[in-house]
């Protein structure tokens, strides 16, 4: 079956540009996470969905990141004035219920703020 | 502050051998922990898991072992072969929170 994807793949912007990144979760999956990869590191932990709603989004780094899952599939991470320290990759993870090890990431979308 | 470290960014070794990446972590209210391994262009896919009530855990060529008193989990694969390179992160979980909590990864190259 289809695993999950991630539009669009690479995206660069210019500073203060706003963008819109999708992921498209594995059907029935109801639990969708969003993390940031940095050069060099590892996933950071962004926002998680159970549902439609966010249930811990603490992860987010300030007001200018914003995610909504409005019909409890697919996820759009929304980014206003885009700064250069927000470039990064951004993968998106579905899990059916609270099974942990069963977080399937997506391929990614490259962000380029330049 | 890095609560999962994985503090060598890469490791080479010989295909057939035993390859040992390493991982540390802090906060000892993780009780739960996973591989998961990195190809170019690929989103991370989970490779093998430990709950902190183990401190072993066994699936083909791959085993993780946990040391709960030093806050050390490894993950051995024997025998490597060229299709492990890849870049390999360590996470952690606290039950019921959801989110993974991974190291900065370690970059995996088997030498044919």
């Amino acid at each position: 079956g289809a695993g999950v994807s991630q539009t669009p793949s690479n995206k660069v912007t210019e500073k203060g540009k706003y963008v819109e990144l999708r992921c498209d979760p594995i059907s029935g999956h109801t639990a969708l996470y969003w993390y940031r990869q940095s050069l060099g590191q590892g996933p950071e932990f962004l926002i998680y969905f159970q549902g439609t709603g966010a249930a811990d989004d603490s992860g987010l780094p300030n007001d200018r990141f914003f995610a909504v899952r409005p019909e409890g599939s697919v996820s759009t991470l929304k980014i206003q004035r885009t700064e250069r320290g927000d470039s990064a990759v951004y993968l998106c993870a579905s899990a059916s219920g609270r099974a942990y090890n069963e977080q399937f990431f997506g391929p990614g979308t490259r962000l380029t703020v330049l | 502050d890095q609560q999962v470290k994985q503090n060598s960014p890469s490791l080479s070794v010989q295909e057939g051998r035993i390859s040992i990446l390493n991982c540390d972590y802090t906060n000892s209210m993780f009780d739960y922990f996973l591989w998961y391994k990195k190809y170019p262009a690929e989103g991370p896919t989970f490779l093998i898991s430990i709950s902190s009530i183990k401190d072993k855990n066994e699936d083909g060529r791959f085993t993780v072992f946990l040391n709960k008193s030093a806050k050390h989990l490894s993950l051995h694969i024997v025998p490597s072969q060229p299709g492990d390179s890849a870049v390999y992160f360590c996470a952690a979980i606290i039950q019921g929170a959801q989110k993974l909590v991974f190291g900065q990864g370690t970059r995996l190259t088997i030498n044919p």
